[in-house]
């Protein structure tokens, strides 16, 4: 079975800071990356994807990240978060033709104004 | 805000009762997926309906059961509640066929067994 790891289950910054969140996988084959963002009272909602072509993927409101095939891996990144970044971050990963998501546990971010 | 949406917001049980959530789906999709978010975790997919069949299934004991209507919108059944069953349940709309497999959420139903 396939399975997603997020390293930092809760990260505190301040504002300005540069942000990183890891995420691993275990699958072999063909797989489609997303991270999805849950703002504190509201529904999970899709920052950047990748499902194949240039490994660095921009999304939403500043954020990238980086599919790195050979370390199975698709960490998160934003150059200066915000205050308004607060949230959980969860990564999941779908296989090519598959139709189940598998979720890592989250990574709560606070930004400190 | 996705054009998903889930019936009802909140709900709580009591230890053995059943329950039943619904969600309808964006509009052009059809395909809905289901899943449980317990406290503090990433969510846990149940299963997915497409063309009105069960069509993927992750971990999950038989009491949990869905059905999907010809609108394409969906309910999860849940039988013989147990207190672990607390959590909120998440349905995700996608379309099959579509050049990549984007899901995308509706709010949730909060769960709460007593």
């Amino acid at each position: 079975a396939q399975s997603v790891s997020q390293h930092n289950h809760h990260v505190i910054l301040s504002e300005a800071a540069s942000l990183e969140l890891g995420c691993n996988y275990s699958y072999g084959g063909t797989v489609n990356l997303f991270w999805y963002v849950q703002y504190p009272g509201q529904h999970l909602q899709l920052l950047l994807k990748y499902f194949s072509g240039d490994p660095l993927v921009k999304g939403i409101k500043g954020f990238e990240a980086e599919f790195i095939k050979s370390k199975f891996s698709f960490n998160l990144r934003k150059p200066s978060v915000q205050w308004s970044d607060t949230a959980e971050y969860f990564c999941a990963v779908n296989a090519g033709t598959g139709n189940q998501f598998y979720f890592g546990t989250g990574t709560s971010l606070t930004v400190i104004p | 805000e996705t054009g998903v949406t889930q019936s009802p917001t909140h709900l709580i049980k009591t230890r053995g009762q059943q329950v039943t959530l619904r969600c309808s789906s964006q509009s052009g999709h059809n395909t809905v997926s289901w899943y449980q978010q317990a406290l503090g975790q990433g969510p846990q997919f149940i299963f997915q309906y497409y063309r009105e069949e069960e069509n993927g299934r992750g971990n999950f004991p038989p009491r949990f059961s869905g059905l999907q209507f010809p609108n394409y919108s969906s309910e999860l059944n849940v039988n013989a509640l147990e207190l672990d069953d607390s959590a909120l349940y998440l349905c995700a709309s996608s379309r099959r066929g579509s050049s990549y497999n984007e899901q995308f959420f509706g709010p949730g139903t909060r769960l709460t067994v007593l």
